[in-house]
């Protein structure tokens, strides 16, 4: 079975520190890809990013970066000087198998980010 | 270009009451979604298509039914709301790019049940 743990339900943090939200998943599939939504008050999801299990070169876009760590099973998601319209509820989301009509994606239950000015 | 379309933004019904949220997506997308998201749980699938005309269920279909008569637009019904239906509902659409398939999420549907 899959699964999604982002251990972290809540996190504060001020303005223009950094953090990082953490994302464990379990699978036994080769193949699978990994996401991050965000969510912010305004209540839509919002994707962020896609990786698959062959690639772990971490990636930066802008103040966000990803760190993917087979070895441990990881794919965090790092905030550099954090904004507060960084707050929001964050989601890592899994979807695992070889590519086939709707694929199900399985979500971890979201960390809250709270950045405070 | 309006993405993904979600009908009504919120709603009140009273335990047994019926009621269709609507999801249009034109995006000429190929797959579409209905997740229910609930505080601690993130979001689960409750049922889902690939195609106009196909439906499957997924990890939470019971007491929902769906329709998928026209390719963007997927319907989700609720024949006899209870308490427990109380949720967040959000669609989503893809297209079938391959294995790197992304789904994109409509704004959500707050619905309340008495």
């Amino acid at each position: 079975a899959q699964k999604v743990t982002q251990a972290q339900t809540e996190i504060s943090v001020v303005e223009k520190e950094d953090v990082t939200l953490d994302c464990v998943y379990e699978t036994r599939d080769t193949t699978y890809y990994l996401f991050w939504y965000k969510q912010p008050p305004s209540g839509e999801l919002v994707f962020l990013i896609r990786r698959n299990s062959f690639d772990e070169q971490n990636e930066i876009s802008g103040r966000y970066s990803w760190n993917f760590q087979k070895s441990t099973s990881s794919f965090n998601f790092t905030i550099t000087a954090s904004q507060v319209v960084d707050s929001a509820v964050y989601f890592c989301a899994l979807k695992v198998g070889a590519w086939r009509g709707g694929n199900k994606l399985v979500f971890g239950a979201g960390t809250i980010l709270r950045v405070k000015s | 270009n309006a993405g993904v379309t979600q009908t009504p933004k919120f709603r009140v019904l009273k335990t047994g009451q019926s009621m269709t949220l609507l999801c249009a997506q034109d995006m000429n997308h190929e797959y579409m979604y209905w997740y229910r998201q609930d505080p601690g749980m993130g979001l689960r699938l409750i049922h889902y298509s690939v195609g106009e005309g196909t439906t499957a269920k997924g990890e939470v279909p019971d007491g929902y039914n769906v329709s998928r008569l026209k390719k963007q637009n997927f319907l989700l019904g609720l024949e006899s709301a209870a308490p427990s239906q109380t949720s967040v509902y959000f669609c989503a659409s893809s297209y079938p790019s391959g294995p790197a398939e992304t789904q994109y999420f409509g704004p959500g549907t707050r619905l309340l049940v008495l």
